[in-house]
């Protein structure tokens, strides 16, 4: 059980490119989520998916688009860069069943904008 | 959408306990109280939750006040590993998308 992945772990952008950030789970959950960590902050949520065909925004979700795959993958896309998004992302699954929601978070992928 | 307040930062002496507040005084009745810690820049990690009883497993114990408005984190023994930022969040199966971590606690435990 590799519980939840990110890739890549590190990536650094001119302003302007584009990239994609993804996301695996596999523990069978309905929900994924995105969020994002400044530096001294805490994390605020970019896009999340309820449940395999759906997504909503977040607190922050302008400059950024969101795709859930299947019910394993969540994807982050950056379509232009700006460096006020250079941050740690964090990508999170939950079951979001029954009255619980405990989240598990992956490593985080640390994201440069130049 | 039900929001938490921390303080921003407390020590506390290797090996004492370690109790962290929190207030939540907006929770509503089908919400439920996570803890979760963040140590260095690695992801989040859960801790414990509980609805509106006292809660205790192998990492920390969880009480809730009687009127549900706020509540403590305890580390029994904390330790030099247990340096970390705590977050109190509040979220329920209806909310599972709008709840917000805040800045949380930043506890150093000290030798």
């Amino acid at each position: 059980n590799a519980g939840v992945t990110q890739t890549p772990k590190f990536q650094v952008l001119k302003t302007g490119q584009s990239m994609t950030l993804q996301c695996a789970q596999d523990m069978n959950h309905n929900s994924m989520y995105w969020y994002r960590q400044d530096p001294g902050m805490g994390l605020r949520l970019i896009y999340y998916s309820a449940s395999e065909g759906t997504t909503d925004k977040g607190e922050v979700p302008n400059g950024y688009n969101v795709s859930r795959l299947n019910k394993r993958e969540f994807s982050l896309r950056l379509e232009s860069a700006a460096p006020s998004q250079t941050s740690v992302y964090f990508c999170a699954s939950s079951e979001n069943r029954f009255f619980t929601d405990t989240q598990y978070f992956g490593p985080g992928t640390r994201l440069t904008v130049l | 959408d039900a929001k938490t307040t921390q303080p921003p930062s407390m020590d506390c002496a290797e090996g004492r306990a370690a109790n962290l507040p929190c207030n939540h005084s907006t929770i509503s009745g089908n919400e439920y109280v996570y803890w979760y810690r963040q140590i260095h820049s690695q992801g989040p990690q859960y801790i414990i939750h509980g609805l509106k009883n006292n809660e205790t497993n192998e990492m920390a114990s969880l009480i809730i006040t009687e009127d549900r408005k706020s509540s403590t984190l305890i580390l029994p023994h904390a330790t030099l590993r247990d340096t970390a930022v705590y977050y109190c969040i509040v979220r329920g199966y209806a909310n599972a998308g709008k709840s917000t971590f805040g800045d949380g606690t930043t506890l150093t435990v000290k030798p």
